[in-house]
């Protein structure tokens, strides 16, 4: 099984400013999907970060916002620029078990907060 | 769009009896997966049931499909308290989606 390493845990932000997530994993994946959980919701995807190529964004959800990093297979960046308090959620990583499983293994995820 | 919706939101039963959630959902699927999240943070895999089968264990855990009614079960017998979590069905291929998940509280 994979172990993902995302940083930081959680983060209090101001209002305007831009967070950046890390996600390691400590194996080589193909896809690696980034998720957001707003309070006392459920997860919606993000976004899924190929390596090489640019990251395919769900509805809703837009480059210029949540610009997407993937520098080589074990890890990745989130950011999310220009923060305002409704961008307070749980943002997590996550990578396929096994490419074809459609199982999937979680960061520990990343608490942020807006002022 | 979320595909699975959880009934019930929440509950709340006695440590030792059986805790029941339940998913339903809208497309056709080739699987259908269950997770548990604890105290909102990393969400862990607990089993995933293909479209042939009816159900599956694992441990404690008892799961069933219905394709014909869309909908699944979840079914923890002689809950603990370490069950305390949010649960939630998935479903997809390429991208999971994510049901709006059951809140279970074991009760001491």
């Amino acid at each position: 099984s994979a172990v993902i390493s995302q940083k930081p845990s959680r983060d209090i932000c101001q209002r305007g400013t831009s967070l950046t997530i890390q996600c390691q994993v400590d194996s080589q994946v193909t896809m690696m999907f980034w998720y957001r959980q707003q309070p006392g919701q459920s997860l919606t995807l993000i976004a899924t970060a190929n390596q090489g190529s640019e990251a395919t964004y769900e509805s809703g959800f837009v480059i210029d916002k949540f610009p997407i990093s993937r520098p080589n297979l074990t890890f990745s960046t989130l950011t999310v620029s220009n923060l305002s308090p409704e961008d307070s959620s749980i943002y997590l990583c996550s990578v396929e078990e096994m490419p074809g499983t459609e199982k999937l293994f979680f960061g520990s995820g990343t608490q942020l907060s807006v002022l | 769009s979320q595909q699975g919706e959880e009934d019930p939101q929440a509950l709340s039963i006695q440590e030792g009896e059986n805790a029941t959630m339940n998913c339903s959902y809208k497309t056709s699927i080739n699987n259908l997966q269950w997770y548990r999240q604890n105290s909102g943070r990393g969400l862990v895999h607990l089993i995933l049931i293909r479209s042939n089968e009816r159900e599956k264990h694992s441990g404690r855990l008892r799961v069933t499909l219905d394709t014909s009614k869309k909908s699944s079960s979840l079914l923890i017998t002689a809950s603990r308290a370490a069950d305390t979590a949010s649960y939630f069905c998935a479903t997809g291929d390429d991208k999971i989606i994510f049901g709006k998940g059951t809140r279970l509280h074991i009760l001491p």
